[in-house]
């Protein structure tokens, strides 16, 4: 069935340092993935997205990779910031269908000051 | 514009008992989406609502599960009888119609004991 996997599930760096969280998705067919940013006792945030006819997109500190041949999407944080610590989740979708989000597992970023 | 809401924002229940759950979405969104995060683990699709029309109810784990959206606008998802497997945070989310963007509710903690 359709799957999302993501890694690492914890990730710990020092404030200014680059943070990678990396996604594995099963189904060939997905076309929309987005990547939602929960910080403690909030709400999932979309922070940045990617459609599969674009490779890669960036948005200020972040970027987001895609790479449909081997069916990886990544997330990239530069010079992280202690408010940067949250749960990461990715997702994927195929927006033709009913849109609805296979998400990854989630990765705890932790940023230390 | 106001966001997403959900309610109650905590709940705690005997195992046996019934709890609904509601769902505000964004004023104008077509497309609303139930979703669940048990213990850590990823977020997953419960079902989607196109207006009042149940589009995708693949992800209901089973019968004691029963979601509404009467007069396409808020929506209640009831669990009865409640299980211990059953606790977990229940998202809402929504979106417009033709669009893939999900704007997600704080989350309803449900804790089965």
């Amino acid at each position: 069935g359709e799957n999302v996997e993501q890694h690492p599930s914890t990730l710990s760096v020092q404030e200014g340092d680059s943070a990678v969280i990396k996604c594995t998705y099963s189904d060939s067919a997905s076309n929309y993935f987005p990547w939602y940013k929960q910080e403690l006792g909030k709400r999932p945030q979309l922070i940045i997205d990617i459609r599969s006819n674009v490779g890669e997109k960036k948005d200020q500190q972040i970027a987001v990779t895609l790479n449909k041949t081997a069916k990886h999407f990544s997330l990239h944080i530069t010079e992280t910031q202690p408010e940067d610590s949250a749960v990461y989740f990715c997702a994927a979708s195929k927006s033709s269908n009913t849109g609805k989000l296979i998400f990854g597992q989630g990765t705890t970023l932790q940023v230390k000051p | 514009e106001a966001g997403v809401t959900q309610f109650p924002s905590h709940s705690v229940i005997e195992k046996g008992q019934t709890v609904t759950l509601r769902c505000d979405p964004i004023s104008g969104h077509d497309n609303l989406y139930w979703y669940r995060r048990v213990m850590g683990k990823e977020i997953k699709f419960l079902l989607h609502f196109v207006k009042e029309s149940k589009q995708d109810e693949s992800g209901m784990p089973n019968n004691r599960f029963l979601a509404e959206r009467t007069g396409g606008t808020y929506s209640t998802l009831k669990v009865q009888p409640a299980e211990l497997e059953d606790s977990g945070v229940y998202f809402c989310a929504s979106s417009l119609a033709g669009t893939d963007t999900q704007y997600f509710g704080p989350g309803t903690r449900l804790t089965v004991l």
